[in-house]
């Protein structure tokens, strides 16, 4: 079955470092979106994509960078991570023309 | 106004009641539209699309009304497996572009 997924599931890193969430999908899909969720923010858009070599900010793309080499993935970047960037990561990947959007199981990130 | 707006409840509801959501949206010219549920710490998953004439699965029914800028969600005989979080979700820009999603009705159906 075609799926989303997301590695790791847990990570647990020091102010400073970078990091790097991947996401993969096997259904094919052209758009792909990255959100953290956060108490009291619900899911707020980091980066998305509509294809290889597309890549767009969300609202909260401060310190975040992704880039699209294939169709099946996209990697979230935390190019020198901060304590606010403890979250949940989640991706999703769109299909059209339904619009309907599937999410991976998430990444808990903690910044220590 | 906020481009996709739900109440954040919670609702707190006995078992085998009948619960309603409704969620506003800003932009008439909205195409797509969806409810989603999350269970706490889990993703969100698709409970059902929302179409033009309304639509029904099992003991939930999704109604749209364009006029006045709002979906529905009605829950029947409430089940203790319900309780979650439910996001309303609308294609707020027509075309290609990320949807949007409200911040979520919390239910919680009570034994």
């Amino acid at each position: 079955d075609a799926e989303i997924t997301q590695s790791p599931r847990h990570k647990i890193t020091e102010t400073g470092r970078q990091v790097t969430l991947a996401c993969h999908q096997t259904w094919n899909h052209n758009n792909m979106f990255w959100y953290r969720q956060d108490l009291g923010h619900g899911l707020r858009l980091i980066h998305y994509s509509y294809g290889v070599q597309d890549t767009n900010k969300g609202e909260v793309s401060d310190g975040y960078s992704v880039s699209r080499s294939n169709t099946e993935d996209l990697p979230l970047t935390l190019e020198s991570a901060a304590s606010s960037q403890t979250s949940v990561y989640f991706c999703a990947s769109r299909e059209a023309p339904t619009d309907t959007q599937y999410f991976g199981p998430g990444t808990r990130l903690t910044v220590l | 106004r906020k481009e996709v707006e739900q109440d954040p409840g919670p609702f707190n509801v006995p078992e085998g009641a009948t619960v309603a959501f409704n969620c506003t949206y800003s932009n008439s010219a909205s195409q797509s539209f969806f409810w989603y549920r999350q269970d706490c710490r889990k993703e969100p998953k698709l409970l059902m699309s929302v179409y033009s004439s309304g639509n029904e699965d099992g003991r939930f029914t999704a109604q749209l009304n364009r006029a006045s800028q709002y979906i529905s969600l009605l829950i029947r005989d409430s089940k203790l497996s319900d309780s979650a979080t439910y996001l309303c979700v609308v294609n707020v820009r027509p075309g290609n572009t990320p949807l949007v999603f409200g911040k979520g009705t919390r239910l919680s159906v009570i034994a």
